[in-house]
């Protein structure tokens, strides 16, 4: 059964900083989502990632996909306050699984 | 173009009652996820549909849990009789082509069961 595990699951970081949040899966997936979820709101596609050594980017934020070590990692260059959400990174087996979230909260 | 709707978007009952919970996805998707949402599971897959037809209902919690979708545009989520622990958020999400395809959520419903 897929697992998926985030960490940290807690993240308080100062403006300016840069950091790394990581995804790891238990079983072989060619496809990895992340999203974003603001308090009291939905969840928002952010990437899917389709294959091994896939990156991509959007503004502050690169996720990239390593398949054979199963692990995703979301970095975030030189924060900024509204970066502040619950980041969810998601693979799949016979259907899509999530993690539990990383709530990032960053400082002004 | 509109995505995901839900509705109510919050509701109160009392244990025991009936809570019907309604979605319409995105025109077009022909995939439709129900998740539930709390601080202590997270993001839980309840069930999902393919061209109105339930495929994989493994996740409902309980029998007291049912979803139909008659129609493409329409799906529900009924809960008979609630309980405070069915307290939750509830996601309706749909998609395009297949089930791994990225998912396009709707607002939630918060539902309080007292």
């Amino acid at each position: 059964e897929l697992k998926v595990e985030q960490n940290p699951l807690f993240l308080s970081m100062q403006e300016g900083k840069n950091y790394t949040i990581y995804c790891n899966y238990s079983t072989t997936s060619d496809r990895l989502y992340w999203y974003r979820q603001d308090p009291g709101k939905s969840l928002e596609s952010l990437f899917v990632l389709l294959s091994n050594g896939a990156v991509k980017q959007e503004g502050r934020l690169m996720a990239s996909l390593d398949t054979k070590a199963r692990l995703s990692t979301l970095h975030i260059t030189a924060a900024v306050h509204d970066l502040s959400a619950t980041y969810f990174c998601a693979s799949r087996d016979d259907k899509i699984i999530f993690g539990k979230g990383t709530r990032l909260h960053i400082l002004p | 173009d509109a995505g995901v709707i839900q509705s109510p978007r919050h509701e109160v009952t009392e244990m025991g009652q009936e809570v019907t919970l309604r979605c319409k996805p995105i025109s077009g998707h022909d995939y439709l996820f129900w998740y539930r949402q709390t601080m202590m599971r997270g993001l839980e897959l309840l069930i999902y549909f393919n061209n109105n037809v339930p495929i994989d209902d493994s996740g409902m919690p309980e029998d007291r849990f049912s979803a139909k979708m008659p129609n493409a545009s329409f799906s529900t989520l009924k809960i008979q009789p609630s309980e405070p622990r069915d307290s939750a958020v509830y996601f309706c999400a749909s998609s395009l082509g297949t089930r791994y395809t990225e998912q396009f959520f709707g607002p939630g419903t918060r539902l309080t069961v007292l």
